[in-house]
């Protein structure tokens, strides 16, 4: 089976503009859910999704929205983008409630 | 609450070295399942193992090797022979059963180095 794929690997924005990013689960998987890691706060929960639904919801601002599509594939956007977005974004799948297997991640730079 | 900590932020060893990485807990569940992730320098992180809350017996793969210990909520991380290809951040993590759903909490993560 493929792994979690993410598009793209690599951007860059400026402050203001917003950004998507998005996520292609493993197979049969139906739970996605993204992360935010920075070198100061570690990996940070953002938002899960399951069966196009939001499941479960990190401390972020709604600058932070998801959504996922009916073939379980997710994006996530930052809108207003502010210098602190800067960040690597991984997005993880599961089958069920157990492990979580993580893609390659996002790495933003807002300049 | 639930709670990862890793008190170990950095460590560094020489090839060859055994080390630990220490994971400690905090769960109300008695459901409840323990992982440990590798993030090399790429930042994908790696599945390792994981534990649910009902088999505490440790397991051995290769030079790796995990202790569950339900009395002390530890779930430690053992590299024997380290080598360089080892140098990576260690993530614990834990997910227990919330109201009605699992979530995931991370700890903070162990760098380990290990020096030719």
């Amino acid at each position: 089976k493929a792994g979690v794929t993410q598009t793209p690997r690599y951007l860059i924005k400026t402050r203001g503009q917003q950004v998507t990013l998005s996520c292609s689960p493993i197979s049969g998987h139906r739970s996605v859910s993204w992360y935010q890691q920075t070198p100061g706060q570690g990996l940070q929960f953002l938002f899960e999704y399951f069966s196009e639904t939001q499941r479960n919801k990190g401390n972020f601002p709604g600058r932070f929205s998801g959504r996922q599509f009916s073939n379980s594939r997710s994006e996530m956007n930052v809108s207003t983008l502010e210098l602190g977005d800067s960040a690597l974004y991984l997005c993880a799948s599961s089958f069920g409630p157990d492990t979580q297997y993580f893609g390659p991640g996002t790495r933003l730079t807002v300049l | 609450a639930q709670k990862v900590t890793q008190a170990q932020t950095e460590i560094s060893v020489v090839e060859k070295e055994d080390v630990t990485l220490d994971c400690v807990y905090e769960t109300r569940d008695t459901t409840y399942y323990l992982f440990w992730y590798k993030q090399p320098p790429s930042g994908e992180l790696v599945f390792l193992i994981r534990r649910n809350s009902f088999d505490e017996q440790n397991e051995i793969s290769g030079r790796y090797s995990w202790n569950f210990q339900k009395s002390t909520s530890s779930f430690n991380f053992t590299i024997t022979a380290s080598q360089v290809v080892d140098s990576a951040v260690y993530f614990c993590a834990l997910s227990e059963r919330g109201s009605g759903t699992y979530k995931y909490i991370f700890g903070t993560g162990t760098r380990l180095k290990v020096l030719a």
